[in-house]
């Protein structure tokens, strides 16, 4: 099945500065990728998503890349700010079937006033 | 976007008793939903996928008989976890497919926090 890797585990950042994290995949065959965003206690929200035939998205702050060859994508968030905190989840489909999403382990934002 | 209930939000029960998660589609029919659980401070482990009309899929390593899975209509999926033990405790949570337009997206329940004693 897919494999995703995702680092860092935590981020540290001062409010204005730009996080960056970066997951990578490995089924060759995945060609939706969702950007999550975890509040403590609660549901993950889709905060971006790319699919494989788009090689960078766009949305206000918040950006993602995705390099196929290399099996490689990564959030950017601009201009941080402190309700930016929370754990941020990448994930990957296998396959065709959207909704058999692969989760890498998440990232801990914390963004400093 | 699409709303997706799930109860109870929180459970406890004893050891050896079955607890039931409902997980429901409010404004879209969902044909496909999935279930996911996650430990304290780690990732979503996807568990199974729920097909509507038909049996569930399961992942390596679930098991079938432990977490029954039921989806009965196009907006109701319901996870059973049976003979619940503490190592079953842990926060469960579904998503479903809104596929109403050319833009497939997945959209997650509120999640069920399980406590077994």
């Amino acid at each position: 099945g897919e494999n995703v890797e995702q680092h860092p585990s935590t981020l540290s950042v001062q409010e204005g500065d730009s996080a960056v994290i970066k997951c990578t995949y490995s089924d060759s065959a995945s060609n939706y990728f969702p950007w999550y965003k975890q509040e403590l206690g609660k549901r993950p929200q889709l905060i971006i998503d790319i699919r494989s035939n788009v090689g960078e998205k766009k949305d206000q702050r918040i950006a993602v890349t995705l390099n196929k060859t290399a099996k490689h994508f990564s959030l950017h968030i601009t201009e941080t700010q402190p309700e930016d905190s929370a754990v941020y989840f990448c994930a990957a489909t296998s396959g065709s079937t959207l909704g058999r999403l692969y989760f890498g382990r998440g990232t801990q934002l914390t963004v400093w006033p | 976007g699409a709303v997706v209930s799930q109860h109870p939000s929180w459970v406890i029960c004893k050891s050896g008793t079955s607890v039931k998660i409902e997980c429901r589609s409010l404004d879209f029919q969902a044909t496909t939903m999935f279930w996911y659980r996650q430990f304290p401070k780690q990732s979503l482990m996807l568990m199974a996928t729920s097909n509507e009309g038909s049996k569930a899929t399961y992942e390596q390593g679930v098991e079938k008989d432990k977490f029954l899975i039921n989806h009965a209509s196009l907006t109701l999926s319901t996870l059973t976890v049976t003979s619940a033990h503490p190592e079953d405790s842990s926060f469960y949570i579904c998503s479903a497919r809104d596929n109403r337009n050319s833009r497939e997206k997945l959209f997650f329940g509120s999640g069920t926090q399980l406590s077994v004693l």
